[in-house]
């Protein structure tokens, strides 16, 4: 089964860091480019950054620039997104999903909950 | 990138046909043939449902289909039933990705 599973979200404090990670099966991990994606409670879907199959490839949201870092190992079948500096309106589910073809996500996991909040 | 405009609401009785639109710029919806609609319903995360502005993924009913015309792109669903209700999101690439807002639809 082609499956994306999300791990790593929780409850962090303004100024904090967290890691988040996305683990897939079922499919050739390096052959895809690779996305987050976000939502804010009760908001609409926000893309976050994009990564290249090789990873030489990187695009960040203007939201984030400068303060998410994106990261894939393919030996590993595993996406990352590095978060710091969090701030109250990075608080959303983060979706790791995959590319298709340019601006088409054809494969979602579930989602992990972010909450900035002192 | 400012996020492509969707109606927040679109309603059908079921059995009928709705179309919601997305607007975006030339540099964006009006500049690539890479429009793509996701369907999410409440705690559940997106399903691609038309990609490259009219192609459908194998699983999708033909009852989704999808067009462009200039900066406007438009998912349009047939036959309405009762588990099309949800909330739908247009997306360009542009470079980049843009979504629109949303569009919750109800079937009355």
């Amino acid at each position: 089964e082609v499956q994306l599973v999300e791990s790593g979200g929780g409850l962090v404090q303004p100024g904090g860091s967290l890691r988040l990670s996305c683990a897939a099966s079922g499919f050739t991990f390096s052959s895809y480019e690779m996305n987050w994606v976000r939502q804010a409670p009760g908001k609409g879907l926000e893309w976050v950054s994009y990564i290249s199959s090789s990873g030489s490839t990187i695009y960040y949201a203007d939201s984030v620039k400068g303060r998410f870092t994106i990261s894939r190992d393919n030996a590993k079948n595993s996406l990352y997104l590095q978060m710091n500096s969090l701030r109250a309106e990075d608080t959303a589910v983060y979706y790791c999903a995959r590319t298709i073809t340019p601006g088409a996500f054809d494969i979602w996991g579930q989602g992990t909950m972010v909450t900035v909040s002192s | 990138q400012s996020a492509l405009t969707q109606p927040p609401s679109a309603s059908g009785s079921p059995g009928q046909s709705v179309t919601i639109s997305c607007t975006g710029t030339s540099s964006d919806v009006g500049g690539y043939n890479y429009v793509s609609w996701y369907q999410q319903h409440p705690g559940k995360a997106p399903k691609l449902m038309i990609y490259e502005v009219s192609k459908r993924p194998s699983g999708v009913p033909d009852r989704f289909s999808g067009s462009k015309s200039g900066n406007t792109a438009s998912l349009t669903v047939s036959g309405l039933q009762a588990e099309d209700e949800a909330d739908y999101y247009c997306s360009s690439y542009a470079g980049t990705v843009v979504f629109g807002g949303g569009t919750k639809l109800t079937v009355l």
